[in-house]
């Protein structure tokens, strides 16, 4: 059975400090990892996919990496600002053909202060 | 904007009083989900439509149903909601790619479900 789990679980970091978010899965065999952002009491947004192949995917000032064989993931958060506060979510995609299921983590709350 | 929408935002019930919930997509996606999120707690997957068919999770009790009356919509329907009912529950949507696996979930804000 595929578990996700996510460390740590809360931070608060000042404004400009580079972050690490880590994501860990007990069964290789995924299709994809995905990394979301839920702000309080709202829905969830996506901010990178990695397909299993890849190693890494990079959007603004957000960088994901997959290590697969490991069952880890890391997303770096540059240059933190006040408006990156809100909980992180990784979801692994199973590698089960025909099967739409995202296994998720319980997050890691982050809250940057100015 | 293309997007997914719920409705209501909120929703206050009583124990055991039948509630719906209801998911809207603009995406045309194939694919429609309903999550179950409690508080400090990750996104379960409750069930699942690939267009017409339905894919239940093996956990998910009877007590929740769904309803998919074409592309567009999608009901979660409570028959006796309970006090461990209380949640948040997201609906998202998903297109397949050309391997026949979907690609990423779009996801709606939620409906805060509340047990009374």
């Amino acid at each position: 059975k595929q578990e996700v789990t996510q460390i740590p679980a809360a931070l608060s970091v000042p404004e400009g400090e580079n972050l690490v978010l880590n994501c860990s899965f007990t069964d290789s065999a995924i299709y994809n990892l995905q990394w979301f952002r839920q702000d309080p009491g709202k829905g969830l947004t996506s901010l990178l996919l990695i397909q299993s192949s890849q190693r890494e995917q990079t959007s603004g000032r957000l960088n994901a990496s997959l290590d697969k064989s490991s069952g880890r993931s890391t997303l770096y958060i540059a240059a933190s600002q006040p408006g990156d506060s809100a909980t992180y979510l990784c979801a692994v995609r199973l590698n089960y053909q025909y099967t739409d299921k995202l296994i998720f983590g319980t997050g890691t709350r982050l809250q940057v202060f100015p | 904007d293309a997007m997914v929408i719920q409705n209501p935002r909120y929703q206050v019930t009583q124990f055991g009083k039948p509630v719906t919930l209801s998911c809207s997509q603009t995406l045309n996606h194939n694919v429609m989900y309903w999550y179950q999120q409690k508080s400090s707690q990750a996104p379960k997957l409750l069930f699942h439509y690939y267009d017409k068919d339905f894919n239940n999770e093996a956990d998910t009790p009877d007590n929740f149903q769904s309803r998919r009356p074409n592309t567009s919509f999608c009901f979660l329907d409570i028959r006796s909601p309970g006090l461990g009912d209380a949640a948040m529950y997201l609906c998202a949507t998903s297109k397949p790619t050309s391997g026949g696996y979907t690609d990423t979930q779009y996801f709606g804000p939620g409906t805060r479900l509340t047990v009374l």
